[in-house]
């Protein structure tokens, strides 16, 4: 069974300083990988998508990274600001496993301005 | 497109009350999926539906919870009897067969609150 894993659990930053997200899986035959983001009382808004083909994804100030082999993810976040101040939830869909998304417990990110 | 709409955005009901959360997926969509998250368990698939069937209910927790839906543009999650532990935030989301990757766009959620 796939379980995904998020360290820290939580972060606080100040503005402007350059941050990674850790987000590691344990079974790594997968068929893709989704970053989103959730606000407070809020849904989730798909930040990245890497599909494991895939080293990695830009967008913006963020940019994801996967290496399937060790089963791990990670979600770089250049200059941040205090609007980035949300959870980050990792989510994997395992090959064989259709569509179902498997989540992380997820990051808070605080940005302190 | 308006993107995944839930109903409602929030609900209060008191212990034994029959609770239904709605939701309209995005137009075009032919996956739709019912997620719960808590505090203690995070985010969870309880079901999802290809073309209005049922594929996967197996993380659908009691009895006490049904999912249907009669058309490609409405799907209803239904509790009855509500327990306190119901308790948490319900997403719905969906995706397409012809989408890139997949990916699922989910709605704003239903808070629930049992008493």
């Amino acid at each position: 069974k796939q379980e995904v894993t998020q360290i820290p659990a939580a972060l606080s930053v100040p503005e402007g300083e350059n941050l990674v997200l850790n987000c590691s899986f344990t079974d790594s035959a997968i068929y893709n990988l989704q970053w989103f983001r959730q606000d407070p009382g809020k849904g989730l808004t798909s930040l990245l998508l890497i599909q494991s083909s895939q080293r990695e994804q830009t967008s913006g100030r963020l940019n994801a990274s996967l290496d399937k082999s060790s089963g791990r993810s990670t979600l770089y976040i250049a200059a941040s600001q205090p609007g980035d101040s949300a959870t980050y939830l990792c989510a994997v869909r395992t090959s064989g496993s259709a569509r179902q998304l498997t989540f992380g417990s997820g990051t808070q990110l605080t940005v302190l301005p | 497109d308006a993107g995944v709409i839930q109903s409602p955005r929030h609900e209060v009901t008191e212990m034994g009350q029959e609770v239904t959360l709605r939701c309209k997926p995005i137009s075009g969509h032919d996956y739709l999926f019912w997620y719960r998250q808590t505090m203690m368990r995070g985010l969870e698939l309880l079901i999802y539906f290809n073309n209005n069937v049922p594929i996967d209910d197996s993380g659908m927790p009691e009895d006490r919870f049904s999912a249907k839906m009669p058309n490609a543009s409405f799907s209803t999650l239904k509790i009855q009897p509500s327990e306190p532990r119901d308790s948490a935030v319900y997403f719905c989301a969906s995706s397409s067969t012809g989408g890139p990757y997949n990916e699922q766009f989910f709605g704003p959620g239903t808070r629930l609150t049992v008493l």
